[in-house]
């Protein structure tokens, strides 16, 4: 089974800063890896897939990278709408594993 | 517009079942892999069951193979997830997820993605 690693598992930062998330599978999962913003009470929404392939109607300032086994998740200029928990997801392989989630906070 | 709705869910005994629904709309349900994802209260996501579009192929979670059966009828638009023995830890609410992509055609390569989920429908398992 593939084993995802998100870091850091909690994130305070302000308006307006450049922040990174990374994800470490346990095996190479090629860019079969997504990744999605869940805020409190809600679904998980989809933000990322192919490892960096921007799903519509999502902001340009998220980005994300990687292939094999490391990727990663950028906010170039974080908004207040865009504190919330991030996860990562492998669709590489069943079953299918999702990280550990990084919640981003307001500093 | 995509539409997920679930339904079903309810407090239930340990060692009981329940059945969940997922409701379909917006879309050519028949066209598409759907897939069950729980969250117990204040964790992360846990992937716990996929089907194939014709449901010939299915696949589990470790924690929830043997007890939990995933299904679904095209002709309703409806996905299902029958859920047996159920323990205090499959407490959680439980999400469908649309799976798109996963495929090559023509040349071009359309990477996997949940791209829908429903609002979520709550299961707790307790005496």
């Amino acid at each position: 089974d593939i084993q995802l690693t998100q870091s850091p598992p909690f994130l305070s930062a302000s308006v307006g800063d450049r922040v990174t998330i990374t994800c470490r599978a346990s095996q190479g999962i090629s860019s079969d890896l997504v990744w999605y913003q869940q805020k409190p009470g809600e679904a998980p929404n989809l933000l990322i897939y192919g490892a960096s392939t921007l799903q519509s109607g999502v902001p340009s300032r998220f980005s994300g990278s990687g292939s094999g086994t490391e990727f990663t998740l950028t906010i170039s200029s974080l908004q207040p709408e865009d504190f919330a928990t991030y996860y990562c997801q492998q669709l590489n392989s069943f079953p299918r594993s999702f990280g550990q989630g990084t919640k981003l906070e307001i500093k | 517009e995509v539409h997920l709705v679930e339904s079903g869910g309810d407090l239930v005994q340990p060692g009981g079942s329940l059945r969940l629904s997922c409701a379909a709309s917006g879309f050519t349900f028949s066209g598409y892999a759907m897939n069950w994802v729980r969250q117990a209260p204040g964790k992360g996501l846990e992937w716990i069951s996929y089907i194939s579009t014709s449901g010939d192929t299915l696949y589990y979670g470790d924690s929830v193979r043997g007890r939990f059966t995933i299904s679904r009828d095209n002709a309703k638009n409806s996905l299902y997830l029958q859920m047996n023995s159920l323990r205090a830890e499959d407490t959680a609410v439980y999400y469908c997820a649309r799976g798109s992509g996963g495929y090559c055609n023509g040349g071009t390569c359309y990477p996997p993605r949940y791209d829908h989920w429903g609002q979520g429908t709550l299961v707790t398992v307790s005496s």
